[in-house]
């Protein structure tokens, strides 16, 4: 049982460069979030969709962009990495049906900007 | 979303109950209580939550007082793998769902 994959686990990028963070769910959940965790704190909402096609920005969207084609699938975008960007990114997803459902997180992408 | 506060750390032995704290005075009627941690280098893993009951899973329980303005998760036999850091979160039902993560407390479970 998969869960939430991310890919890839690690990188390092270029100031200036981009990128595309992936992430899917073999569970079938409406719901998905994508998260950065910087060193020492916790998480803060990036964005999150409630379903295919219907994105939605959280705390702090700036510098990113998604696209939710698919129930499966969430990518992360990364346009122009800025050292501000190095963080653990982690993806999320939750089931819709029922409004307390837990979310579920992959492990995560370690993202390095230089 | 109604704000919560725990403990910075604590240590707990092997094989000992380990009872973690959180207070959220501000909770209102249709807020739940959810606790994840997060071991090191992982992804957030879900534990426990509920709205007024207590509950147990094979995980841990979770006691919630009567007024509800506080909580506590209980891991009623500690292992080291248990080490971690341990967040509280108060999040109503609804679209979006979105958790926010505080500090936590950052559990070291000594053999």
């Amino acid at each position: 049982n998969a869960g939430v994959t991310q890919t890839p686990k690690f990188r390092i990028l270029k100031i200036g460069q981009s990128m595309t963070l992936q992430c899917a769910q073999d569970m079938n959940h409406n719901y998905m979030y994508w998260y950065r965790q910087d060193p020492g704190m916790g998480l803060k909402l990036i964005y999150y969709s409630v379903g295919a096609g219907i994105t939605d920005k959280g705390e702090v969207p700036n510098g990113y962009n998604v696209s939710r084609s698919t129930t499966e699938d969430f990518p992360l975008r990364l346009e122009l990495a800025a050292p501000s960007q190095t963080s653990v990114y982690f993806c999320a997803s939750r089931a819709g049906q029922v409004g307390n459902q837990p979310q579920h997180f992959g492990d995560g992408t370690r993202l390095s900007i230089l | 979303d109604a704000k919560t506060t725990q403990p910075p750390s604590m240590d707990c032995a092997e094989g000992r109950a380990a009872n973690l704290p959180c207070n959220h005075s501000t909770i209102s009627g249709n807020e739940y209580v959810y606790w994840y941690r997060q071991i090191h280098s992982q992804g957030p893993q879900y534990i426990i939550h509920g709205l007024k009951n207590n509950e147990t899973n094979e995980m841990a329980s979770l006691i919630i007082t009567e007024d509800r303005k506080s909580s506590t998760l209980i891991l009623p036999h500690a292992t080291l793998r248990d080490t971690a850091v341990y967040y509280c979160i108060v999040r109503v039902s609804a679209a979006g769902n979105k958790l926010t993560f505080g500090g936590g407390t950052r559990v070291l479970v000594k053999p």
